[in-house]
């Protein structure tokens, strides 16, 4: 079975500059999971769907971040206008439904912003 | 705010011996912890969990133990072999599914 996929694998831009990560979770599972990984530090939750539905976006940026998941599947994170603090790893994670189901992880998508 | 952190940054074992990582936690309403393997280029991979009604869970090489009085959690590696080397990551479940990481040790193999 083919685990969590995204694309792109890197990705390079200057700032204000708009870029867009993309994320299949694993089969029939139901919560997906964008976080944000500087380097050396651990990942940090920016959002969580239950389905379609964000259950739980208290750590996006709103003002510069958005992101969508509209059939339930796959799901895309933007950035519009990119800053320099913006260069990270985005990992998405998927799970079978909310508790303590294991969180499996992508390989992410390595930002640089210049 | 309340969090997960490590007491080393980095673990340096010659092949063959067993480590041990360490991590504290400071929320005592969390339930759930898990460890992470993070190689280099790759996502976190779930290594093992365990539930606040247990002190230590087994799996294949690896055993986690949960002491709830000190809030500590460790990931014992016996028999350590290169492919071990990596980052590894204790996470800690504040509730509804919201995973709290510490910063990470990174574990190195010396032949």
């Amino acid at each position: 079975e083919a685990g969590v996929v995204q694309s792109p694998r890197y990705k390079i831009i200057e700032k204000k500059q708009p870029v867009a990560f993309w994320c299949n979770p694993i089969s029939g599972h139901n919560t997906l999971y964008w976080y944000l990984q500087n380097l050396g530090q651990g990942p940090e939750l920016l959002i969580r769907y239950e389905n379609e539905e964000a259950v739980d976006d208290s750590q996006l940026p709103k003002d510069r971040f958005s992101a969508e998941r509209l059939k339930g599947v796959d799901s895309t994170l933007k950035i519009q206008p990119a800053e320099l603090g913006d260069s990270a790893v985005y990992l998405c994670a998927s799970s079978l439904a909310s508790g303590t189901d294991t969180q499996y992880f992508g390989p992410g998508t390595r930002l640089t912003v210049l | 705010g309340e969090s997960v952190g490590l007491h080393l940054p980095t673990l340096s074992v010659q092949e063959g011996d067993n480590s041990i990582i360490n991590c504290a936690y400071s929320n005592s309403a969390s339930d759930y912890f898990i460890w992470y393997k993070q190689e280099s280029g790759k996502g976190p991979q779930f290594i093992i969990d365990i539930r606040s009604n247990m002190d230590k869970r087994q799996g294949q090489r690896v055993t986690v133990l949960l002491n709830k009085t000190v809030k500590h959690l460790s990931l014992q590696i016996a028999a350590t072999q290169p492919g071990d080397s990596a980052v590894y990551f204790c996470a800690e479940n504040q509730g509804a599914q919201k995973l709290v990481f510490g910063q990470g040790t990174r574990l190195t193999i010396n032949p």
